[in-house]
């Protein structure tokens, strides 16, 4: 599947370093997703961008920065991280106005960055 | 607020035998429901939706998922489990609230034996 990239796919980071995650989907959608998944802790989505816009912040610490230049492009700049943030970031995306809900758009994943913040 | 319940952390079967996988939800009205599948190192890959109508919903891969409204559940379900099917799944429920948020289960993690 390779709809919806992401580089890196591994990343190590000191606290005080700054990275950037970045995901492109080829699949002509307009809404783009960022997820964090913890080892044993459910899906967290994190933000949600419509047509470049953000549209839903999930409370997500400032240290957390997105960036969507376009529909196909998402980013998320990395800044003095806690250890805790250490997890799978996944990127998704869907395409409005096909489901009639967008609770009912169908989320395509990338495979996710592996996070490990020293 | 909505929440999504996967009772079996982790499952083991044998190849060939049967597999039922629990997701219970907790919501007002009828929520969307989605089960996805994620494989080692890939990211989640929808098996099947349900938003309406017929209970019993078939998705890819032979898998299939009915929804029980009165007991708040919505199962997934194989009747031959194939060793390609070890993954972890996940139940995720939506809402018609104008937002794309899912709502996911902590997953179960399937392990097939030979």
């Amino acid at each position: 599947e390779t709809g919806v990239t992401q580089t890196p796919r591994h990343l190590v980071m000191g606290m005080t370093n700054k990275k950037s995650l970045k995901c492109e989907q080829h699949l002509g959608h307009n809404a783009m997703y960022w997820y964090k998944q913890s080892a044993k802790k459910p899906l967290e989505l994190m933000f949600v961008y419509n047509f470049k816009e953000q549209t839903e912040n999930n409370s997500v610490p400032s240290r957390f920065s997105p960036e969507c230049p376009n529909s196909s492009h998402l980013f998320l700049h990395l800044h003095t991280l806690q250890p805790e943030d250490s997890a799978l970031y996944l990127c998704a995306s869907s395409q409005e106005g096909l489901a009639g809900s967008k609770a009912r758009e169908t989320q395509y994943f990338g495979p996710g960055t592996r996070l490990l913040v020293l | 607020a909505q929440s999504v319940t996967q009772p079996d952390i982790h499952i083991t079967v044998s190849e060939g035998a049967s597999l039922e996988l629990r997701c219970n939800y907790s919501y007002g009205a009828t929520p969307y429901l989605f089960w996805y599948v994620q494989s080692p190192g890939q990211g989640l890959q929808l098996l099947l939706k349900y938003f309406s109508g017929d209970t019993l919903v078939q998705g890819i891969k032979g898998f299939e998922a009915e929804f029980k409204r009165s007991q708040s559940s919505f199962n997934l379900r194989k009747p031959s489990v194939h060793w390609s099917d070890a993954a972890e799944y996940f139940c995720a429920v939506g809402m018609d609230t104008g937002r794309r948020a899912l709502t996911f289960g902590s997953g179960t993690r399937l392990q097939v034996q030979p």
